[in-house]
């Protein structure tokens, strides 16, 4: 089984820059998730999609973060423009819907480390 | 907001000493996700638990879920060098699953 794809691996960027990210999640997910990872701390929820619709997406930027869900499958990430926190590895996992009793397992992508120079 | 804590922040031990991660959330969780991240690598999950006061183990891993369903700990029976990694716990609220801010653990061999 194919795990979640992530492109691409590495970006390094000058502040005020723009930035996109692609996820593929594995096939038959239905949630979708992207975090936030700061060296050293744990991940940072950023927006969940259910299928295309966004569940949460409270701790997103909005002002300078969006993201899209087109057909409920690949999800792209876009910060514009970008400032010098913004550096950190952004990771996406996908699982299966979310029970009525609580959460599945999350499988995550290798993630894109981005460095905001 | 759901909080999780997570305690110790580091632990550096010798190869076959126990090392335990310990997890608090603010609110009470329907459950917590342990996972396990390795040196570059991203989070891998290990184990899920769901009932008050339950225990399940993999191995040389231990996990526990508090009476309460606010804490939870990882405990880890004689250490190998394999383990080493950054230990995350995640708790489910109402909303959302909450990452603590990880364990990491070193071993010297």
């Amino acid at each position: 089984e194919a795990g979640v794809a992530q492109s691409p691996r590495y970006k390094i960027i000058e502040k005020r820059q723009s930035v996109a990210f692609w996820c593929n999640p594995i096939s038959g997910h239905a949630t979708l998730y992207w975090y936030q990872q700061i060296l050293g701390q744990g991940p940072k929820l950023l927006i969940q999609f259910q299928n295309n619709g966004v569940v949460d997406d409270s701790q997103l930027p909005k002002d300078r973060f969006s993201a899209e869900r087109l057909k409920g499958v690949d999800s792209t990430l876009k910060i514009q423009p970008a400032k010098l926190e913004d550096s950190a590895v952004y990771l996406c996992a996908s699982s299966l819907s979310p029970s009525f009793f609580g959460s599945y397992e999350q499988y995550f992508g290798p993630g894109t480390r981005l460095t905001v120079t | 907001g759901q909080q999780v804590m997570q305690i110790p922040q580091y632990q550096h031990v010798q190869e076959g000493e126990d090392f335990t991660t310990y997890c608090n959330s603010s609110t009470t969780l329907s459950n917590i996700q342990w996972y396990k991240q390795r040196p570059g690598g991203h989070p891998v999950f290990l184990i899920q638990l769901v009932k008050s006061g339950e225990v399940k183990k993999q191995k040389r891993l231990t996990f526990q879920f508090g009476e309460a369903k606010k804490n939870s700990s990882l405990h880890i029976t004689a250490t190998q060098t394999t383990d080493v990694g950054t230990y995350f716990c995640a708790g489910q609220g109402a909303q959302k699953l909450v990452f603590g801010q990880g364990t990491r653990l070193t071993i010297n061999p």
